[in-house]
């Protein structure tokens, strides 16, 4: 499965756009990216995946370059409640063994 | 619809002890995964079954065991337990192996002294 790489932390305040990019160098043709959200204490929570293009859903948008090669989650106008760990994974789907692979994912503060 | 459930919520061990953790499933979903999670480190795959087989394994040792039942519930097993296995378990999840959306439980926060 590929590697990817996504900054340590980022802070933003409530009400602004925040743009988590991941890089995945080595994404192959069939693999997915998919971003997962975590909360202190708490199992982490599907968000968003997608293959190329831009996907969007009611919380986020997932935003792929031709290349593939990095991904970019948009959060529109966040709230506090929005601070948790962002993860970025890349894998193929129904992979006979398939199994998530977990960075160190990017830590958001939201402030008031 | 019942979401994924884990039990106990916290559990603490001595070294070289045993322990049992248990996880039910989404209803549903016949494929279930187990995680570890280090403080401040993200989730590491343990292994997963799906309709009572195992179907991958990460990097653990044999210790670290696992079982899932007819109803789709599961039990991570670890034996001979190290101070380093202090850690959030984690259960998730997924419909057939479409493992992309895994449904993850609230976890089970283990201590060993």
């Amino acid at each position: 499965l590929a590697k990817t790489t996504q900054p340590i932390s980022m802070d933003s305040y409530e009400g602004q756009e925040v743009n988590i990019t991941c890089s995945h160098n080595n994404i192959a043709t069939n693999d997915y990216i998919t971003w997962y959200q975590q909360f202190p204490s708490q199992g982490p929570r599907f968000i968003i995946q997608g293959y190329k293009t831009k996907v969007t859903n009611e919380v986020a948008s997932l935003f792929i370059p031709a290349d593939r090669k990095s991904s970019t989650l948009s959060l529109p106008r966040v709230s506090l409640s929005d601070t948790a760990v962002y993860y970025c994974l890349v894998g193929r789907l129904m992979d006979s063994s398939y199994k998530l692979i977990f960075g160190s994912g990017t830590r958001l503060l939201v402030r008031p | 619809e019942t979401g994924v459930t884990q039990s106990p919520t916290h559990l603490i061990k001595t070294r070289g002890q045993q322990v049992t953790l248990r996880c039910s499933s989404q209803s549903g979903h016949n494929t279930v995964s187990w995680y570890q999670q280090a403080l401040g480190q993200g989730p590491q795959f343990i292994f997963q079954y799906y309709r009572e087989e195992e179907n991958g394994r990460g990097n653990f040792p044999p210790r670290f065991s696992g079982l899932q039942f007819p109803n789709y519930s599961s039990e991570l097993n670890v034996n001979a337990l190290e101070l380093d296995d202090s850690a959030l378990y984690l259960c998730a999840s997924s419909l057939e192996l479409a493992g992309h959306e895994q449904f993850f439980g609230p976890g089970t926060r283990l201590t060993v002294l």
